[in-house]
C-alpha cells in the first residue's frame, strides 16, 4: 500500500519565481494538509484541504495557495518565492476531518531558493 | 493558542541504556497529542498518539508515551536504546478546538553512542 507520494523530491527556484508542489495522499484518506518545515526547526503548518475546499490555513500570506483535486490528490504553490521560503514541504493525509486520526506524512520536498 | 515545548534540543545516550525525550503543551481543552521520528532526509512517521483512556500509550519500535494532565507533559520513553533510534523526534498536539491542524514543537535530536 502506498504511502503518500510527493513530487518533485528537491528543486531549485531563483527569487521571485512561481513553484508547484505535488502531492498524492494515502490510499482512502481524503484529507490533506501541507506543512512547512525550515531546518532545524519543526513543521508549522500551512493549509488543510477536504472535498476540494482549504479549510483551515495557518499564518503564511497569501502567495502560499493550493488546490485539491476530485481524486484527493493536492497542490501547493507559492508566487513571488523569498529566500525565506527554503524548506522542506510535507504533505500528510488522513482519512475525514477528525484530528484524532493522526496524519500520515509524505517524504517531502526540499525547496532550494536562490 | 496552542503550543508545544520540547526543552532539549539534542540528548546524547549510549546504545542499550534508557530515554526519555521531554514535551510540554498548552492547550485549552483536551489535547489529543502525537509524537513522530524523522530520520535524516525523510518525512514524518507516527510513533504513537494519545486522545483518552490509559494515559500510558504504548508504540511502535518499543516507544511508549505517559500523558500527565497535572504536568501537562507527554513524554516519551523506551527501556532500551538501539543505534537505529539515531533520528529527530517531533511532539504534536492538536484537538478540536484546532481544527485539523498540528502544532509541533522544535524536535529533539536523539545521537547514539556505540
Amino acid at each position: 500500500d502506498a504511502g503518500v507520494t510527493q513530487s518533485p523530491t528537491h528543486l531549485i527556484k531563483t527569487r521571485g519565481q512561481q513553484v508547484t508542489l505535488r502531492c498524492s495522499p494515502k490510499s482512502g484518506h481524503d484529507t490533506v494538509s501541507w506543512y512547512q518545515q525550515a531546518l532545524g526547526q519543526g513543521p508549522q503548518f500551512i493549509f488543510q484541504y477536504y472535498e476540494e475546499e482549504e479549510r483551515q490555513r495557518g499564518n503564511f500570506p497569501d502567495r502560499f495557495s493550493g488546490h485539491q483535486f476530485p481524486n484527493y490528490s493536492s497542490e501547493l504553490n507559492v508566487n513571488a518565492l523569498l529566500l525565506g521560503d527554503s524548506a522542506l514541504y510535507l504533505c500528510a493525509s488522513k482519512p475525514g476531518q477528525a484530528v484524532g486520526y493522526g496524519y500520515t506524512f509524505g517524504s517531502g520536498t526540499r525547496l532550494t531558493v536562490v | 493558542a496552542q503550543s508545544v515545548t520540547q526543552p532539549d534540543i539534542h540528548i546524547t545516550v549510549s546504545e542499550g541504556a534508557s530515554l526519555e525525550l521531554r514535551c510540554n503543551y498548552s492547550y485549552g481543552a483536551t489535547p489529543y497529542l502525537f509524537w513522530y521520528v524523522q530520520s535524516p532526509g525523510q518525512g514524518l512517521q507516527l510513533l504513537l498518539k494519545y486522545f483518552s483512556g490509559d494515559t500510558l500509550v504504548q508504540g511502535i519500535k518499543g516507544f511508549e508515551a505517559e500523558f500527565k494532565r497535572s504536568q501537562s507533559s507527554f513524554n516519551l520513553r523506551k527501556p532500551s536504546v538501539h543505534w537505529s533510534d539515531a533520528a529527530e523526534y517531533f511532539c504534536a498536539v492538536g484537538g478540536n478546538n484546532a481544527g485539523n491542524m498540528l502544532t509541533f514543537g522544535g524536535g529533539t535530536r536523539l545521537m547514539v553512542k556505540p
